[in-house]
Formats: structure tokens, sequence, C-alpha cells
């Protein structure tokens, strides 16, 4: 199956700072998707991002699916921000694979 | 918006009981999924199902099974819970991408239920 690393694994950031997650994987994809998992568990969906840019308020997303790569870029970081971010290629044949995320705290 | 609910949010169950979890989406999804997350392991595929009756096996389906008699509804069984199985069971719905019988499969945008905190003693 595919192979999904994310980096950096832990990220901590002063609030208002700027980062980008990574997210390589393996093989090629024809979907990926970009989670927000808050601190009591719930995953919420961010993009839905098999190819190109997307932008959402204060994040967005680009994946290159070419070079099986995608970026999540956030910006003016709030502590809301905090919790785990995974990324989660897909393949085909209903087979999504989960990175182990980057967790992200922010400071005030 | 898609609303994905999962019976339980917290529960506590004893060796060798047997356990049901459920999972509700309102949103006419063909696909189901049941993963379970661990720490430092992400989150593992169990079971899918992409119609009712139908299921497949995931990465990881040891000790459970599942049942999808309703399109809406999809339920995840420990037939003897173990202690190794204490973990964190999420729910998942999306529309395929193409239709079953034409080959390839894929997955559309995935939404996830609350979360069912499992603790087995």
């Amino acid at each position: 199956g595919i192979q999904v690393e994310q980096s950096p694994p832990d990220l901590i950031l002063q609030e208002g700072a700027n980062s980008t997650l990574r997210c390589n994987f393996s093989d090629s994809v024809n979907n990926l998707q970009w989670f927000h998992q808050n601190p009591w568990g719930q995953l919420i969906n961010l993009f839905y991002i098999p190819s190109g840019t997307k932008q959402n308020g204060r994040l967005s997303a680009t994946t290159v699916a070419t070079e099986r790569y995608s970026l999540l870029y956030i910006s003016s970081s709030q502590t809301t921000d905090s919790g785990v971010y995974f990324c989660a290629p897909s393949g085909g044949y209903q087979k999504v694979t989960f990175g182990i995320g980057t967790k992200l705290q922010v400071i005030p | 918006d898609v609303k994905v609910t999962q019976s339980s949010r917290y529960l506590v169950k004893r060796t060798g009981e047997k356990v049901f979890l459920e999972c509700v989406q309102d949103m006419d999804h063909e696909n189901m999924f049941w993963y379970r997350q661990d720490p430092g392991l992400g989150l593992r595929l169990i079971y899918f199902s992409y119609d009712v009756k139908m299921k497949e096996k995931g990465d990881i389906p040891e000790g459970y099974s599942v049942s999808r008699e309703k399109k809406e509804r999809f339920s995840l069984i420990l037939e003897s819970a173990s202690t190794n199985q204490t973990s964190m069971y999420l729910c998942a719905s999306s529309f395929p991408t193409t239709s079953p019988g034409q080959g390839r499969l894929d997955v559309y945008e995935q939404y996830f239920g609350p979360g069912t905190r499992l603790t087995v003693t």
C-alpha cells in the first residue's frame, strides 16, 4: 500500500506565526484529504485536494501529485489551531492511508 | 452538512464481552468505514462497506466483524473483547467516485463521526 510520511512530527508555534506541514506519499494517488483532529478526537475535514491549490481562510493546501507531496499552510496561527493534522491519500479501491500526523501546539 | 454519529463517546467493557459500536450517517453515502486510532500508529482501517450487506476487510480485521443491513447504518462488532482492543474507534462515510462493477473503486471525500473511546478491562 501507499506509504505516507508527515513532517514535522511535532510543532510548537507562537500565536500569530505561520507554518507549513508536509505530506510525502510513495505512490500515485487519486485523492488526498487533510484533516484536523481537535483535542476531543473529532476529525474535521480541511481540504479535499487530489491536485492543485485550495484556500480556506487562513489555511491553504497544495498537492503536486506528479512529485508525490502535499503541503498545508497555516497562517497567523491561533490557539484553536492546536491538535493533530493528518494527511490521507487514496490510491484506489477504497484504501485510504493515513499518516501518523503532525501534532501542533499554538501557544499564546 | 454531512452528519455522522456514533452511538457512544466513551465505553468501558470487560474482557470476553460482545461489544457493538454503531454508526449512522444521514447523507445517503454508499461507502462506510471503521478505523481504530492508537498513539503513534495513526488511523488503521478495520473494515469497510460499499453497499448494503457488502463488506470488505481492511488492514486489521482480526477480532472484529461488521454488519450493514441498512444504507445509513454500519455496525462494528467485537465478538469477544480483549484488552488489546482498547482504542479510539472512528467511523466514516463517503460517496464512491466510481460505481462497483466498473473496476477501480476509489474514495471520495470522507466524513468522520466523533469517535468512541473504548476501554476493555
